[in-house]
């Protein structure tokens, strides 16, 4: 079956620009997350979604970043007034259940973020 | 604060070779440790995961090994072949968190053919 699809692939934009990135996670899916992964850093946690509860936005580093997932299934990162410190591959992944017993995230191939 | 670290940042060996990737945590208190490889434009794929209650995992010619009293775990590649180029990344869970996993930043690793 198809797996996490991302787009755009790459975005170039210039600083105070706002930009939106998409997720579409595996089918039945009802976990999701959104990580960062900056130049020769490890992924940094932004956000998760699990069905209808909550989202933990707690990793998400200023209020210029928000998310939503609509209906449960895709879902939207939005950075606005663009940063050159915000260049990074964003990556999401999907999980079947988000539940304790910590199952496998299938990541997307990322978003390739540049802000001139 | 648990933090994860991966060394060698790069390493690049010719083919057919046995090698080892280090993966090193501060905190030995993890619910479980994962290896995910990272090819250029497809994301990360799941290798290996080890529960906090087991020493090893093998998936083909990897094997992971996890010491908790130590904070390590090495992910184990025999005989190492050019499609074993990638990106390996390790990632500690948490035992507090159902969901966050915190991340090393990769060993980029070059199999010469």
């Amino acid at each position: 079956g198809a797996g996490v699809s991302q787009s755009p692939s790459n975005k170039v934009t210039e600083k105070g620009k706002d930009v939106e990135l998409r997720c579409d996670p595996i089918s039945g899916h009802t976990a999701l997350y959104w990580y960062r992964q900056s130049l020769g850093q490890g992924l940094e946690f932004l956000i998760y979604f699990q069905g209808n509860s909550a989202p933990d936005k707690s990793g998400l580093p200023s209020d210029r970043f928000s998310a939503e997932r609509t209906g449960g299934s895709v879902s939207t990162l939005t950075i606005q007034r663009t940063q050159q410190e915000d260049s990074a591959v964003y990556l999401c992944a999907s999980s079947l259940a988000g539940t304790k017993s910590k199952e496998t995230q299938y990541f997307g191939p990322g978003t390739r973020l540049l802000v001139l | 604060k648990q933090e994860v670290t991966q060394i060698p940042a790069a390493l690049s060996v010719p083919e057919g070779e046995n090698l080892v990737l280090n993966c090193s945590f501060t905190d030995s208190a993890i619910y479980n440790l994962q290896w995910f490889r990272q090819d250029p434009g497809k994301g990360l794929t799941s290798l290996l995961l080890i529960q906090s209650s087991q020493r090893e995992q093998t998936s083909g010619r990897l094997n992971a090994s996890l010491d908790k009293s130590s904070g390590r775990s090495t992910l184990y590649i025999a005989a190492s072949q050019p499609g074993d180029s990638a990106t390996y990344l390790c990632a500690v869970g948490l035992p507090d968190s159902n969901y966050q996993l915190i991340w090393g930043a990769g060993t980029k690793l070059i199999i010469k053919p």
